[in-house]
C-alpha cells in the first residue's frame, strides 16, 4: 500500500529567508503524481505545486520548488524569500496515475516569523 | 466560475440526527471527491465517483453514503450522526485521467461538522 509520511509536524522560518518541507512516500509504482497543497487557517486545500513521477526536471512555481528524486522516494518543497502569507499547513500527497485516489501525508505546520 | 462550493459551511447535530453535505463544482469536472480532516491525520478519502451516477468507496466509507446524480454535484450524507463523524469535511473534484496529466485536485473551502 502507498504510505505517505511528513517527518517535520511543525516548521518554522523567518521571514524572506528559504525553507524546506520534507515528505517521503513508498510506491512500487513507476509513474505517478506528487503533489503539495496548502492549507492557511481559512481551511481551504490550495494546490502549491505538482511533479509528475516520468519528468526528470523539478517543478518549480515562482517561488516554490520541489526537489524530486525518485529512487529515495523523497519529495522536498522549498520556499525561497518565506512570506507571512506562507504560514499554513502543507500536505504532501500521492496518486497513482491509472487509479484516482490521492494519498495525503499528515501535514506540516509552517510559521513564518516576522 | 466560482469553483468547487460546499453547502453548509457549518453545522452543529445531535447524535442519531442525519444530514446531507453538497458539494458543487461548474469545471466540468468528471471526478469529485469527499475527504474528512482530522487533527493529525492528513485528509482521508471516504467515497469518490468517477462520473455521473457512479460512486465508490474511499479509506473510511462506514457510516456514509453518496450520490451522483447530476455530474457537477456531489452528496454525502450522513444517515445516523455519531460523535465520531465530528470532523471538517473537504469535497473536490479533478478531470477524468484520461485527459492526460489533468491529475490535480481542486478542493471546495470545507464543511465543519460537530456532532454533539
Amino acid at each position: 500500500a502507498q504510505t505517505v509520511t511528513q517527518s517535520q509536524p511543525e516548521m518554522s522560518v523567518q521571514e524572506a529567508e528559504t525553507v524546506t518541507l520534507s515528505c517521503t512516500y513508498d510506491t512500487s509504482e513507476s509513474d505517478y503524481y506528487l503533489f503539495w497543497y496548502k492549507q492557511p487557517p481559512s481551511r481551504q486545500m490550495i494546490l502549491v505545486i505538482r511533479q509528475e513521477a516520468y519528468k526528470q526536471q523539478n517543478a518549480t512555481e515562482n517561488r516554490f520548488s520541489v526537489n524530486f528524486q525518485k529512487a529515495a522516494k523523497s519529495f522536498s518543497l522549498k520556499i525561497s524569500d518565506s512570506q507571512l502569507g506562507d504560514a499554513a499547513m502543507y500536505f504532501c500527497a500521492y496518486r497513482r496515475s491509472s487509479y484516482d485516489k490521492v494519498i495525503f501525508g499528515p501535514g506540516t505546520s509552517l510559521s513564518v516569523i516576522p | 466560475n466560482a469553483g468547487v462550493t460546499q453547502t453548509p459551511k457549518f453545522r452543529v447535530l445531535k447524535t442519531g440526527q442525519s444530514m446531507t453535505l453538497l458539494c458543487a463544482q461548474d469545471m466540468n469536472h468528471e471526478y469529485m471527491y469527499w475527504y474528512r480532516q482530522d487533527p493529525g491525520m492528513g485528509l482521508r478519502l471516504i467515497h469518490y465517483s468517477v462520473g455521473e451516477g457512479t460512486t465508490a468507496k474511499g479509506e473510511v466509507p462506514d457510516g456514509y453514503n453518496v450520490s451522483r446524480l447530476k455530474k457537477q454535484n456531489f452528496l454525502l450524507g450522513l444517515e445516523s450522526a455519531a460523535p465520531s463523524q465530528t470532523s471538517v469535511y473537504f469535497c473536490a473534484s479533478s478531470y477524468s485521467i484520461l485527459a492526460g496529466s489533468q491529475e490535480t485536485q481542486y478542493f471546495g473551502p470545507g464543511t465543519r461538522l460537530l456532532v454533539l
